[in-house]
């Protein structure tokens, strides 16, 4: 079945550091892919998506690029700040049956010290 | 703005005493979904709706239920609930229809399920 693996956290970071979360899928067909991200206490926002090979989502100073030839879409920011610890969760969207199902990595905790 | 709202943030029900999670949404998603996330972990899809049709994972317990009145809300009803239920509960949306695949899910912020 398809699936997303990622790099295992926590990532301590100092700011202005940079950062690469790596993040590679198994799927079938052509998935959509996706970057979350969840602060503590909240629920998970979506931070950027990739619908199609080579595409680059990009939003905050993250982004990511659907490389189909190595299954990968890892996420990087230049210059990480203190507001960026969270958790970000890389998943892919599965078509299943009449709807889009999410498949989501085991997440991976980020944590930036001034 | 148009967004996802879940109550309560924090609930806090007795071990076996039935509780009620509500979720809605001013977006006019006709998907909605609700997930079960424990600490340090990948939301698990419990079930969802499209439109008013049920759609349950093959490996959610019976003590979980749902119930979709109208387009704006959705419940979550938890029977009998037990220590291990304990947890996030999230509730998301999403429109379908525009393509296979390229609708991302809206989260509200969750409710967390506290168990005495």
């Amino acid at each position: 079945g398809n699936s997303v693996t990622q790099m295992e956290g926590p990532v301590t970071l100092s700011e202005e550091a940079f950062l690469t979360i790596n993040c590679t899928y198994t799927a079938t067909g052509y998935p959509s892919l996706f970057w979350y991200v969840q602060y503590p206490g909240e629920g998970l926002q979506l931070l950027l998506k990739a619908t199609k090979a080579d595409d680059k989502g990009s939003n905050k100073g993250f982004e990511a690029t659907y490389r189909k030839e190595t299954t990968s879409f890892h996420l990087e920011k230049g210059s990480v700040q203190v507001s960026d610890s969270a958790v970000y969760f890389c998943a892919l969207s599965d078509r299943d049956g009449g709807y889009n199902k999410l498949i989501f990595g085991a997440g991976t905790r980020l944590a930036v010290h001034p | 703005d148009a967004m996802v709202i879940q109550n309560p943030r924090y609930q806090v029900t007795q071990f076996g005493k039935p509780v009620t999670l509500s979720c809605s949404q001013t977006l006019n998603h006709n998907v909605m979904y609700w997930y079960q996330q424990k600490s340090s972990q990948a939301p698990k899809l419990l079930f969802h709706y499209y439109d008013k049709d049920f759609n349950n994972e093959a490996d959610t317990p019976d003590n979980f239920q749902s119930r979709r009145p109208n387009t704006s809300f959705c419940f979550l009803d938890i029977r009998s609930p037990g220590l291990g239920d304990a947890a996030m509960y999230l509730c998301a949306t999403s429109r379908e229809g525009g393509g296979a695949g390229n609708q991302p899910q809206h989260f509200g912020d969750g409710t967390r399920l506290s168990i005495l």
